[in-house]
């Protein structure tokens, strides 16, 4: 079955350390790939996708996700966290097939950033 | 001002009564859909629909029910069935394969 691993659940950081949040997929055709944020008391957003081209993708808030066919990877990343970036992040993947594309997600991983 | 929401905001229902969770969205989206979100279980697909008139069970149907009578919106009902009901319950719309939308979300107690 198609499948989406966060590696961390929780991670803990210094304010102005750098991130990198591991995400991995098992579906060997195309994918489209996403990450989504939900701050506390608020609705999950997007921060960025990758469905084409260059595949280093900025979104927002000075996070970036790099697109590794090869390892079936789309990890997250931002080079200083703030503490504002306290929140849980989700890595999504949809399988393009033929048929209904379905939204898969990770586990999540819950990320506190302290002062 | 364009989005996706969810009524009520919480909810507490005693066990064995069907609870409805309203879910409107004037994106003008053909696709909605019902997620269950538990802790370190990231986001579970409960039920979704293409087009209106139209919906299909995902990974965790059983014990619910929905309707898509009309284009902004998607109820779902929680029934006596559902074995584990308590958790938090997201919907979404999108267009097609692109990013989803998603609401404010409705926590449901049930005791």
């Amino acid at each position: 079955a198609q499948s989406v691993s966060q590696h961390n659940h929780h991670v803990i950081l210094s304010e102005a350390a750098s991130l990198e949040l591991g995400c991995n997929y098992s579906y060997g055709g195309t994918v489209n790939l996403f990450w989504y944020v939900q701050y506390p008391g608020q609705h999950l957003q997007l921060l960025l996708k990758y469905f084409s081209g260059d595949p280093l993708v900025k979104g927002i808030k000075g996070f970036e996700a790099e697109f590794i066919k090869s390892k079936f990877s789309f990890n997250l990343r931002k080079p200083s966290v703030q503490w504002s970036d306290t929140a849980e992040y989700f890595c999504a993947v949809i399988p393009i097939s033929g048929g209904y594309n379905k939204l898969i997600f990770g586990a999540g991983t819950r990320l506190a950033v302290h002062p | 001002d364009g989005g996706i929401t969810q009524s009520p905001k919480y909810l507490f229902r005693k066990e064995g009564q069907n609870v409805t969770l309203s879910c409107e969205q004037n994106l003008n989206h053909d696709a909605m859909y019902w997620y269950r979100q538990d802790p370190g279980q990231g986001l579970r697909l409960i039920y979704y629909s293409q087009i209106v008139n139209d919906f299909q069970k995902g990974d965790i149907a059983e014990g619910y029910s929905v309707s898509r009578e009309k284009k902004e919106s998607f109820p779902l009902t929680v029934t006596s069935a559902q074995k584990n009901p308590t958790a938090f319950y997201l919907c979404a719309s999108s267009i097609r394969t692109d990013e989803q939308y998603f609401g404010p979300g409705t926590r449901l107690t049930v005791t």
